[in-house]
């Protein structure tokens, strides 16, 4: 079974809908990250969360929220989603007690039309 | 601002060969550099990670190595395999803490059977 896991793995969405992406994981870990991925780009830091009470903007986040709901769940919504938010979203985490090692989903692809 | 580079962005390599990826970095104050593998649809994942009070580490067939001041980082590949043709990513961890990632863009790696 992955230890990271993200859902839905594919999306279609039309420009103005709020959609929400989901991510799980069973490693235990403390820290969780949402990145995106565009085209020939590296990947950008969205969201970032040490704990459920600590949760911190990245580089990119407008048009963004998140939410921690346990310290396995960790949900990106796109309020109002637009079509430069067409992009591959990948969710990772790390464990701040032992190495700074990220380990990733195999993330989400989202078209916004 | 911290800009990671990599060279070449694609490779194509016959199996058996060695190989050497390269990631350049502008600013030497990181915590840590951690190399990974993108597969399509499967998301990214974690294959070496140094420190910064590292030179080198290795795993099977990989090594990657860290000049620090001179903002460079190699990962080289022993033996090439057909298995190993994917997107190899850089990343770098600084910005004031070891779990900021900046991310290259990548290097295409194929190997030819």
């Amino acid at each position: 079974d992955a230890d990271v896991t993200q859902t839905p793995r594919n999306r279609i969405t039309k420009t103005g809908k709020r959609i929400m992406l989901e991510c799980s994981q069973t490693k235990g870990h403390d820290r969780m990250y949402w990145y995106r991925q565009d085209p020939g780009l590296g990947l950008q830091l969205i969201y970032y969360s040490f704990d459920v009470k600590d949760i911190n903007k990245g580089e990119i986040s407008d048009g963004y929220s998140v939410s921690r709901q346990a310290q396995a769940k960790f949900s990106l919504s796109l309020e109002s989603a637009i079509p430069n938010q067409t992009a591959l979203y990948f969710c990772a985490t790390s464990d701040s007690a032992r190495t700074p090692r990220q380990f990733f989903g195999p993330g989400t692809r989202l078209t916004v039309l | 601002k911290q800009e990671v580079t990599q060279i070449p962005a694609a490779l194509s390599v016959p199996e058996g060969e060695n190989l050497v990826l390269n990631c350049s970095f502008t600013d030497s104050a990181i915590y840590n550099l951690q190399w990974f593998r993108q597969d399509p649809g499967k998301g990214l994942t974690s294959l070496l990670l140094i420190q910064s009070s590292q030179r080198e580490q290795t795993s099977g067939r990989l090594n990657a190595s860290l000049d620090k001041s001179s903002g460079r980082s190699t990962l080289y590949i022993a033996a090439s395999q057909p298995g190993d043709s994917a997107t190899y990513l850089c990343a770098v961890g600084g910005g004031g803490s070891n779990y900021k990632l900046t991310f290259g863009k990548g290097t295409l790696l194929t190997v030819n059977p």
